[in-house]
């Protein structure tokens, strides 16, 4: 069945890059995303990749995706502390089914000063 | 443009006790889910709807029922609380086509005691 896996904690220096990793087991996936979720809030998108794509770039967000390994990466660069937050990296398959949307657990991203 | 809405942001319910998590949205999309979120578990799916007049079970529905009678409203209904049933629940909803992003509401926090 269909599985996102992403380690559930990174830290990085204030200016530094952040790279949070995903895995997942859907390979007829058709679109793959990166959500943010603030503290007591929803869910909000932050970018998404179509699966013929190998890198999607967008100002600070670099998006990188290895379909032979089903990896999946979020480079964060010169990381503030507002991108404190839990990032989630999501899938969808069958092509429209919006709402069969799979989640990862989330990666907590805490910056050091 | 409220986008999705939930109500309530907080509930105390105790165990045996029946209870409905209300989702509405005006944007008029035809997909609505209900998710779960638990610490270290991500997102998971309880229930789905790909139109009015349409649900569908997610990864996770047992001791939920949905119904969709509407395009904007798609409430999740605890038939007989169970302190398992402690939770985060998101409701979220999108278009049919193109890349389906899913705009989801700030979440009701659900304690059964």
């Amino acid at each position: 069945g269909e599985d996102v896996e992403q380690s559930l904690f990174l830290s990085v220096r204030e200016g530094d890059s952040s790279v949070i990793n995903c895995t997942y087991t859907d390979s007829s996936s058709t679109y793959l995303y990166w959500y943010k979720q603030e503290p007591g809030a929803g869910l909000q998108l932050l970018t998404y990749i179509f699966s013929n794509m190998d890198m999607k770039q967008d100002q600070r967000l670099t998006v990188l995706l290895n379909k032979k390994d089903k990896h999946l990466s979020l480079r964060i660069a010169d990381t503030q502390t507002g991108d404190s937050a839990i990032y989630f990296c999501a899938e969808t398959s069958g092509g429209s089914s919006a709402s069969k949307i799979i989640f990862g657990s989330g990666t907590r991203l805490s910056i050091r000063p | 443009n409220a986008g999705v809405t939930q109500t309530p942001k907080f509930q105390v319910l105790k165990t045996g006790q029946s209870m409905t998590l209300q989702c509405a949205q005006d944007m008029n999309h035809e997909y609505m889910s209900w998710y779960r979120q638990d610490p270290g578990m991500g997102l998971r799916l309880i229930h789905y709807s790909v139109g009015a007049g349409i649900t569908d079970q997610g990864e996770v529905p047992n001791g939920y029922n949905v119904s969709r009678s509407t395009t904007e409203d798609f409430p999740l209904r605890l038939l007989s609380a169970a302190p398992s049933q402690t939770s985060v629940y998101f409701c979220a909803s999108s278009y049919s086509v193109g890349p389906p992003e899913a705009f989801f509401g700030q979440g009701t926090r659900l304690t059964v005691v």
